[in-house]
């Protein structure tokens, strides 16, 4: 599946570093998620945005920081991350947020480590 | 308080073994219900969409149905190729946003 694509597959960052979650989607798609998986927890909605408005905030910590420049671009800026943040990233697209029969497609998620 | 609820945790069959995932919730406004499969390391796949109570959708082994407070995600005579963990969300609300249950883990021995 190429439709949503994330890079990197897996970070690995300290505590005081900065890096960026990219994601990119083929769909055509005008509505970005990015999601949080832990083991043992459901998947947490963080952010969406809906072309390329910010519609949602799930009540995430600043030292995370999105970013949409445009339908097809998703980023995830992050910075003085905590240990317990580490998990499963998820991006996901969709037709557009407020549709009837909006389904979305995920990404295959970035793996971050917080050492 | 919106939930969603999936049981069991975690399911062994055998090949062959027909079997039953359960997803109940409650939710206010229900728009549809959507069924994943995650594989180990990747995201997860889009199965299936239910919009009312009495629908139901088959793709290939699987079958999904709808009442007003639970969906079920019928396998039927399973093959080890459909271990992996199966994800129920609701969709709620105006903006459409996706609340999941935990998920099954589903292992099928040969």
């Amino acid at each position: 599946e190429t439709g949503v694509t994330q890079t990197p597959r897996h970070l690995v960052m300290g505590m005081t570093n900065k890096k960026s979650l990219k994601c990119e989607q083929h769909l055509g798609h005008n509505a970005m998620y990015w999601y949080k998986q832990s083991a043992k927890k459901p998947l947490e909605l963080m952010f969406v945005y809906n072309f390329k408005e910010q519609t949602e905030n799930n009540s995430v910590p600043s030292r995370f920081s999105p970013e949409c420049p445009n339908s097809s671009h998703l980023f995830l800026h992050l910075h003085t991350l905590q240990p317990e943040d580490s998990a499963l990233y998820l991006c996901a697209s969709s037709q557009a947020g407020t549709s009837p029969s909006d389904t979305q497609y995920f990404g295959p998620g970035t793996r971050l480590t917080v050492l | 308080e919106d939930q969603v609820t999936q049981s069991p945790e975690a399911l062994r069959l055998q090949e062959g073994e027909s079997s039953s995932l359960n997803c109940s919730y409650t939710v206010s406004g229900l728009r549809g219900l959507f069924w994943y499969r995650q594989d180990p390391g990747k995201g997860p796949e889009f199965l299936f969409t239910l919009y009312s109570a009495g629908e139901e959708k088959e793709k290939e082994r699987l079958k999904a149905t709808l009442t007003k407070k639970e969906s079920f995600l019928h396998i039927t005579a399973p093959k080890p190729e459909d271990s992996a963990t199966y994800l129920c969300a609701v969709q709620v609300g105006s903006q459409g946003n996706l609340i999941f249950g935990k998920g099954t883990k589903l292992s099928v021995k040969p």
